[in-house]
């Protein structure tokens, strides 16, 4: 069980949105920035944004971030076959003292 | 180019030991905090330990506190982790990231570099 609840799983149509979220509590989320990263199998899981919503160099701007309280969200748009993967958000918990991830969300462009 | 590499995976029996390294290059080393995440088979990713830029903070995952111990040579440009009393549950693929804060344990904690990893299975 992940200290961080993400859907399992999300789906859209090519060129379509979708959006990913990720609920906490004030412990991580609510007082911590959030991150969230690209996995796809067998290679480095790759970073999307930071500090809840900054995009590394490189990022599209397809790619968005957003907190409120203790829930964070990941939104992608214009979707591409390539944005087939695993997301996952994580940040600080404070109380654990320890890093936390979301249980992960496998994303399908139908 | 800013580059990770683990090394050091293989096959061990339950209880016995494994000592993972990852080597830095393309960056200054000893200013960045390194973290130890891990992903076991069908599962998703797992956070396991981060050390300070100097050494001198840790933090670990209740799974495996007490039998890792992350460490880091910077003047190697290597982190370590030795893995003891393994169970079949740290079967995993280990990968070394980097924290592009100094100190371990902020607010501001995310991962913007990753190596591929290194597997490890834990098996009689």
């Amino acid at each position: 069980q992940s200290v961080l609840t993400q859907p399992p799983s999300v789906s859209a149509a090519p060129g379509q949105k979708v959006t990913i979220s990720c609920s906490g509590s004030s412990s991580n989320i609510g007082n911590n920035y959030v991150s969230w990263y690209q996995h796809l199998p067998g290679t480095a899981p790759k970073l999307l944004m930071y500090e809840n919503n900054k995009r590394p160099s490189g990022i599209p701007d397809r790619f968005s971030g957003s907190k409120s309280g203790t829930s964070a969200t990941l939104g992608i748009t214009g979707l591409q076959t390539g944005d087939e993967a695993d997301y996952y958000c994580g940040t600080w918990d404070s109380s654990l003292s320890a890093g936390v991830f979301g249980g992960g969300t496998r994303l399908t462009v139908l | 180019q800013v580059q990770l590499v683990e090394s050091g995976g293989g096959v061990v029996q339950p209880g016995r030991s494994l000592r993972l390294s990852c080597t830095a290059s393309g960056f200054t080393f000893n200013i960045y905090a390194m973290d130890w995440v891990r992903q076991a088979p069908g599962k998703g990713l797992e956070w396991v330990t981060i050390i300070s830029y100097d050494g001198s903070n840790t933090y670990y995952a209740d799974s495996v506190k007490g039998r890792f111990t992350i460490s880091r040579d910077n003047s190697k440009n290597t982190l370590y982790l030795q893995m003891n009393s393994l169970r079949g549950e740290d079967t995993a693929v280990y990968y070394c990231a980097r924290d592009p804060n100094a100190v371990a344990g902020t607010g501001y904690y995310y991962m913007d570099v990753w190596g591929k990893g290194t597997t490890v299975t834990v098996s009689s």
